[in-house]
């Protein structure tokens, strides 16, 4: 399996500030990816962070809104810039690791993010 | 778009009793997985089944796959008021590279 961890767990912030989320991987990745939980509803994919390369968006996601680094193999940062109420959501980074030949992703514990 | 759709909404079941819970989705699939979710936190990975499985076991769940039907099931046996949780199905898409578009959810509540 693989361990993650984001920092912060959670965060209360005001509006029109920015929040940089982190996720540390215990092991090197080639995939990882960053999803949305909004209140009550299923995950959604924002972006693939692409190791020394611009990261890939989902329709609906840009980064300026949105800027991902990836400096290594083993850790990522997501921004919510200008933040908004409409962005709370749980944010969650996942990897994908081969296992006896299959692949499986597994997600991080989530930034609870709520913005007043 | 939402790819996958679970069934029902909402499930309350009895401890010991199987609980099963459906999903369908509308493209072609490289593998359909299932997840858990406890209380707003991280999603565990429960199992995976590749598009040219029909049937898969993991402890108490089982999950089966119909490509024709674009539809999956997971049934969890003897169910624990410990399974109380949210159920996610995702689906690679063919050509998605890793890529998981997720269904709505079930919740689940298992009764003591």
């Amino acid at each position: 399996s693989a361990v993650i961890s984001q920092k912060p767990s959670r965060d209360i912030c005001q509006r029109g500030t920015s929040l940089t989320i982190q996720c540390q991987v215990d092991s090197q990745v080639t995939m990882m990816f960053w999803y949305r939980q909004q209140p009550g509803q299923s995950l959604t994919l924002i972006a693939t962070a692409n190791q020394g390369s611009e990261a890939t968006y989902e329709s609906g996601f840009v980064i300026d809104k949105f800027p991902i680094s990836r400096p290594n193999l083993t850790f990522s940062t997501l921004t919510v810039s200008n933040m908004s109420p409409e962005d709370s959501s749980i944010y969650l980074c996942s990897v994908v690791k081969v296992l006896g030949g299959q692949e499986t992703q597994y997600f991080g514990p989530g930034t609870r993010l709520l913005v007043l | 778009s939402q790819q996958g759709e679970e069934d029902p909404q909402a499930l309350s079941i009895q401890e010991g009793e199987n609980a099963t819970m459906n999903c369908s989705y509308k493209t072609s699939i490289n593998n359909l997985q299932w997840y858990r979710q406890n209380s707003g936190r991280g999603l565990v990975h429960l199992i995976l089944i590749r598009s040219n499985e029909r049937e898969k076991h993991s402890g108490r769940l089982r999950v089966t796959l119909d490509t024709s039907k674009k539809s999956s099931s997971l049934l969890i046996t003897a169910s624990r008021a410990a399974d109380t949780a949210s159920y996610f199905c995702a689906t690679e898409k063919t050509g998605a590279n890793s890529k998981l578009t997720f269904g709505k959810g079930i919740t689940l509540s298992v009764r003591p």
